[in-house]
């Protein structure tokens, strides 16, 4: 069965520190995995995927994330966190006609 | 036309009224879902469509009926829901229900208070 696991429910960060959201996956197929952020009162926004095409993949806002199958884990990282980074972050599986998703991970700025 | 639309933004109903929520894509996508989402919560999966019929059904309560009239709408029909049906609804859709054709595109939401 596909599915994915965040790590830590609440990220708090100092305004131009490193941003680490971690996501591991469980899978016995290569995965199709998703990184989506959500804002106050909004609807879902695609970050990145991975498509197994590259193992580094790029997103809007500077984000990116690795793929590392060793580890089986999809962390998205942004290296210097702005304000408007504050929201909800869920890292999802494409599963049979579904999206899994995490629990999702909230992150906090700190100016 | 990257967008799916979501109408109305918020609404308030009684128990005992009759609503629905609109979506709108133009994307040309063939599958589009419905999602309930709790304060703090992941999206939770209501119904899928493809290829404008009925594929998933998650188990949801009667009271809560979709319609596909065509592949760039998706309705929710509203009817007698309950104080805890209060949440916020998302539609999405996508090129397929697959691999990484079910990255999925996501409207702004209805923010539903059921009184």
């Amino acid at each position: 069965a596909q599915s994915v696991t965040q790590l830590g429910s609440h990220v708090s960060v100092s305004e131009g520190a490193l941003v680490l959201l971690r996501c591991n996956y469980s899978s016995s197929v290569p995965p199709y995995l998703f990184w989506y952020v959500q804002y106050p009162n909004q609807g879902l926004q695609l970050l990145l995927k991975y498509t197994s095409a590259a193992t580094l993949v790029k997103g809007i806002n500077g984000f990116e994330a690795e793929f590392k199958k060793s580890e089986t884990s999809f962390h998205l990282t942004k290296p210097s966190a702005h304000m408007s980074d504050a929201a909800e972050y869920f890292c999802a599986v494409s599963k049979d006609y579904k999206l899994s998703f995490g629990a999702g991970t909230t992150v906090t700025v700190r100016a | 036309d990257t967008e799916v639309t979501q109408t109305p933004k918020h609404l308030v109903m009684g128990m005992t009224n009759k609503k629905s929520l609109k979506c709108e894509q133009h994307m040309g996508h063939r599958a589009m879902y419905w999602y309930k989402q709790k304060a703090k919560k992941p999206p939770e999966l209501m119904f899928v469509y493809s290829y404008e019929k009925l594929s998933i059904n998650e188990s949801v309560p009667s009271r809560f009926s979709p319609e596909c009239p065509n592949s760039s709408l998706l309705n929710l029909h509203l009817h007698a829901l309950q104080p805890e049906d209060s949440a916020l609804y998302l539609c999405a859709s996508s090129l397929g229900t697959s691999g990484v054709y079910n990255e999925q595109f996501f409207g702004p939401g209805t923010r539903l208070t059921v009184l």
